[in-house]
């Protein structure tokens, strides 16, 4: 069964502690993978799309990494405003048919 | 970017009642909406695929006859839970893609349902 979980469930860091999420998947034919942010409330914002093991893409402070197993989200110097649960997803197969992890909930503390 | 609009972004309604939830692509077609439920510090869970011009398909424990997909246009699908009851307050969120290349689905703001 395809699948997809996130670790760790919860993370707190101080300003400026950089640290990594973890996505690892287990998918057949993998057509994609997601990362997005979710504020509390709010619906998901789209971060980065990966493709193929080995591709890396860079937004600002969060740079995300993909191999045949997981991708990791890097955090590089977080601030407050970084705090939120980040997500990520795989390709269902449908058409942009995304099935999501769990999540994992950052706190970045000042 | 592409811009997915949700209305309302909270209702409260008694049990027993129906709820309407829209969701709009505001500058750009799609031939497939995406409808997904969140219960409290919980993931995403797919609820249904809403199709323009046909039937919607549903995942598996999703009661069709409960929640109402209609996707009657090309930038509008609407969500209707039917008979509500407690049971299916949640947070409802839609999501959409222009279906170019490589475009990922972006989301609405989502719809806090609360039924008393």
């Amino acid at each position: 069964e395809d699948q997809v979980t996130q670790s760790p469930e919860a993370l707190r860091l101080q300003e400026g502690e950089s640290s990594s999420l973890n996505c690892s998947y287990t998918v057949s034919g993998l057509r994609g993978l997601f990362w997005y942010r979710q504020d509390p409330g709010k619906g998901p914002e789209f971060l980065f799309t990966l493709y193929s093991a080995g591709e890396e893409k860079e937004k600002e402070r969060l740079k995300a990494t993909l191999t045949k197993k997981e991708s990791f989200l890097h955090i590089t110097a977080p601030k407050p405003e970084d705090s939120a649960t980040y997500l990520c997803a795989f390709d269902g197969g449908a058409t942009n048919k995304l099935i999501f992890g769990t999540g994992t909930l950052l706190a970045v503390q000042p | 970017g592409a811009v997915v609009s949700q209305h309302p972004s909270r209702v409260i309604c008694k049990s027993g009642t129906s709820v309407k939830i829209e969701c709009r692509s505001l500058d750009f077609q799609a031939t497939t909406m995406f409808w997904y439920r969140q219960f409290p510090k919980q993931s995403l869970m797919l609820m249904a695929t809403s199709n323009e011009g046909s039937k919607a398909t549903y995942e598996q424990g999703v009661e069709k006859d409960k929640f109402l997909i209609n996707h009657a246009s090309l930038t509008l699908s609407t969500l209707t839970v039917t008979s509500a009851h407690p049971e299916d307050s949640s947070f409802y969120i839609c999501s959409a893609s222009d279906q170019t290349y490589n475009s990922p689905l972006h989301f609405g703001n989502g719809t806090r349902l609360t039924v008393t």
